[in-house]
């Protein structure tokens, strides 16, 4: 069974930063690409981070690009987002999702998890 | 705003079938595959359809999905109580090398 498990949600004020962390099991996390795609309140869903499976290549949203770093430790069969200069635009559900294509690029979006609560107020 | 279009909303009654539209450019939808999501809220977002057209093996035949040049389409037949929810279609852009995500459209099953 395919699980991803996110963590490390929170409150932080505006300018701050935090890491979410996103624990894989029940698939090859080392061959599989992976993304993180959050869902603002009251917002539909959008794609903020990919990252290939080896030599990694990545890819940014706008909205997030120059503030947030995606990264992977494969030994750990862990997903990061690394995410600065936060702003309550950021708020957000934050999931860590699998990749259904065994490359990066054009992308499908086949596995999910449960999400991470990422708000940001003063 | 998003890059991918959708309607904001469609409602039908149970039993009918209904149709989603997803409206694109040559480098979104024109240059690669189109994939399209459930979401209920409280709920993860679940894979409908792939590749434009393919549908994973537990999604029941009564969801469709195909494209023509830069739009794309959603369709549901046999509409039952349990497919409200909001419908998302999604793609890569090969100009911007980022995932674009339509802005979700509501079912109503009325």
């Amino acid at each position: 069974e395919v699980k991803l498990v996110e963590s490390g949600g929170g409150l932080v004020k505006p300018g701050g930063s935090l890491t979410l962390s996103c624990e894989a099991s029940g698939f090859s996390f080392e061959d599989s690409v992976m993304h993180w795609v959050r869902q603002g309140p009251g917002k539909g869903l959008e794609w903020v981070s990919g990252i290939s499976w080896s030599r990694p290549s990545t890819g940014y949203a706008d909205s997030v690009k120059g503030r947030f770093t995606i990264s992977r430790d494969n030994a750990k069969n862990s997903l990061y987002l690394h995410m600065n200069s936060l702003t309550p635009e950021d708020t957000a559900f934050y999931h860590c999702v699998r990749d259904g294509r065994g490359w990066y690029g054009d992308p499908f979006f086949l596995d999910w998890g449960q999400g991470t609560l990422v708000t940001v107020s003063s | 705003q998003s890059v991918l279009t959708q309607p904001p909303s469609v409602s039908a009654a149970p039993g009918q079938r209904i149709t989603i539209s997803c409206s694109g450019r040559s480098s979104s939808i024109g240059a690669n595959y189109v994939s399209w999501y459930q979401h209920v809220p409280g709920k993860v977002p679940k894979l409908l359809i792939y590749d434009d057209d393919k549908r994973p093996s537990e999604i029941p035949d009564r969801f469709s999905g195909s494209k023509s040049g830069t739009s794309a389409t959603l369709g549901i037949t046999g509409l039952q109580n349990g497919d409200e929810a909001d419908y998302y279609c999604a793609t890569w852009d090969s100009s911007l090398r980022i995932g674009v995500f339509g802005g979700g459209t509501k079912l109503t099953v009325l």
